[in-house]
């Protein structure tokens, strides 16, 4: 039940498309949805997240849009860029009473973009 | 700020040795987890530490260990390694209270076990 299904595996798109990430996850507890990019021999960094309490959050060229009542979630990147060529890591996790995350995130399988110019 | 520090970069190991890793976690983060990246099953959580204690624990056997200091910096520990040790060990740093939910990620080692 801690699961996060990430699709597709690998998507190439032409400079100034959109870039479409899907995730499903199986644990209602979850209630903090981050999306991570990773660079060659670095580690991820965090993108964008969201919480369950809004359907869709904005932060330049990437959109996360969320789906409550399907679990799902997506990341969408706008005029995507070569720059943009990535790992992207979709996650989740289960915060406590008081809302903080107790550190430990469930990492959807990721998805290799690659952007041509 | 300086951001998360992981040492050494690279480790070559044989089978059945052990091996200790050293994280930094970013000035006032009070938290630290630990991640394997590995190429088929991606990103696994190992554990997380958060004021000296162990917070939570993720499906890995008990080879694998792994403190938090006093100053949060954080250390875990391979023992009798196996083959399919072989992967990039991420640790991340977050405040770990007042709402601060944000994973900084180090750049990683690399552990090869030959």
């Amino acid at each position: 039940q801690q699961q996060v299904k990430q699709s597709p595996q690998s998507l190439i798109v032409q400079k100034g498309g959109i870039s479409i990430i899907n995730c499903a996850y199986e644990n209602t507890a979850f209630d903090y949805f981050p999306w991570y990019q990773q660079f060659p021999g670095k580690g991820p960094a965090l993108l964008i997240a969201i919480r369950p309490d809004v359907s869709e959050k904005k932060e330049g060229r990437f959109t996360i849009s969320f789906n409550k009542s399907a679990k799902q979630f997506s990341l969408h990147i706008m005029d995507s860029q070569p720059g943009d060529s990535a790992t992207y890591f979709c996650a989740a996790s289960r915060g406590n009473a008081g809302g903080t995350s107790y550190g430990k995130l469930t990492f959807g399988q990721g998805t290799i973009l690659t952007v041509h110019p | 700020k300086a951001g998360v520090t992981q040492t050494p970069r690279y480790l070559i190991k044989t089978r059945g040795q052990q091996v200790t890793l050293s994280c930094s976690p970013i000035s006032g983060h009070r938290s630290v987890s630990w991640y394997q990246q590995t190429p088929g099953q991606g990103l696994q959580f190992l554990f997380e530490y958060f004021s000296e204690t162990q917070r939570n624990k993720g499906n890995f056997p008990g080879r694998f260990s792994g403190r938090q200091f006093s100053n949060s910096r954080s250390e875990m520990n391979v023992s009798t390694l196996e083959l399919g040790d072989s992967a990039l060990y991420l640790c991340a740093s977050s405040g770990g209270q007042g709402g601060t939910d944000t994973q900084y990620f180090g750049p990683g080692t690399r552990l090869t076990v030959l």
